[in-house]
């Protein structure tokens, strides 16, 4: 069956500092991925999504980047990082076509 | 891009009480997901409901397709119920889900 493994689970990091957030995925090939975020009490916003191994489509402008180096591998990134950054981030994972978004546990962010 | 809204934004029950929560969109979607977020912030999911009606124990789902809008179903609510339950749809071609705000539901016992 397919997992989804996101890291780590919490953050603190200060403003400036950079960010590494990583996710994969097991059991399946080629499979869609995405990035969401949560901000505290509201609903989710896609902020990237990849269909294949160094392909990104970024959704929002924002202070944040994406990789995808390895087919089931999926990276967010900051160079230095804003307060406005904090939040709950959601990687996620799907087949071809229309078919089902599953999540994984998710990173929870605080920047101070 | 597509507007999700969700009814109630808040609602309050005793346990063992039954509720409907409502997904409203915009236009006509491709895929259709009900989760649940628990107190930890994992989403779990409830059902993939593009269209038609799908049981799994006490909560089912029916999405009318044609008139946009999808209902989420709890019978006999336990306090292990209680969280923020989001509709979220994919419309056209667009690369991924668009979420409402939820309905944060609370069970109380």
């Amino acid at each position: 069956s397919q997992t989804i493994h996101q890291w780590p689970a919490t953050l603190v990091q200060p403003v400036g500092s950079p960010l590494s957030l990583e996710c994969t995925v097991e059991g399946t090939s080629n499979p869609n991925l995405y990035w969401y975020r949560q901000a505290a009490g509201r609903g989710l916003q896609l902020l990237f999504y990849s269909v294949g191994i160094g392909q990104i489509s970024s959704e929002v402008p924002q202070n944040l980047s994406a990789s995808r180096p390895q087919d089931r591998q999926f990276i967010l990134s900051s160079k230095k990082l804003l307060l406005s950054d904090s939040g709950f981030y959601l990687c996620a994972w799907s087949g071809q076509g229309d078919t089902p978004l599953h999540f994984g546990n998710g990173t929870r962010l605080t920047v101070t | 891009g597509i507007q999700v809204e969700q009814s109630p934004p808040d609602l309050i029950l005793q346990e063992g009480a039954n509720s409907t929560l409502r997904c409203n969109f915009s236009d006509s979607v491709n895929n259709l997901q009900w989760f649940h977020q628990n107190p930890w912030g994992q989403l779990i999911n409830l059902f993939y409901i593009p269209s038609g009606t799908k049981q799994n124990g006490r909560l089912s789902a029916t999405t009318v397709a044609t008139e946009r809008y999808s209902l989420l179903y709890i019978s006999s609510s336990q306090t292990t119920d209680s969280g923020v339950y989001f509709c979220a749809v994919i419309s056209g071609g667009a690369d991924g889900l668009t979420f409402g705000k939820g309905t944060h539901l609370i069970i109380q016992p």
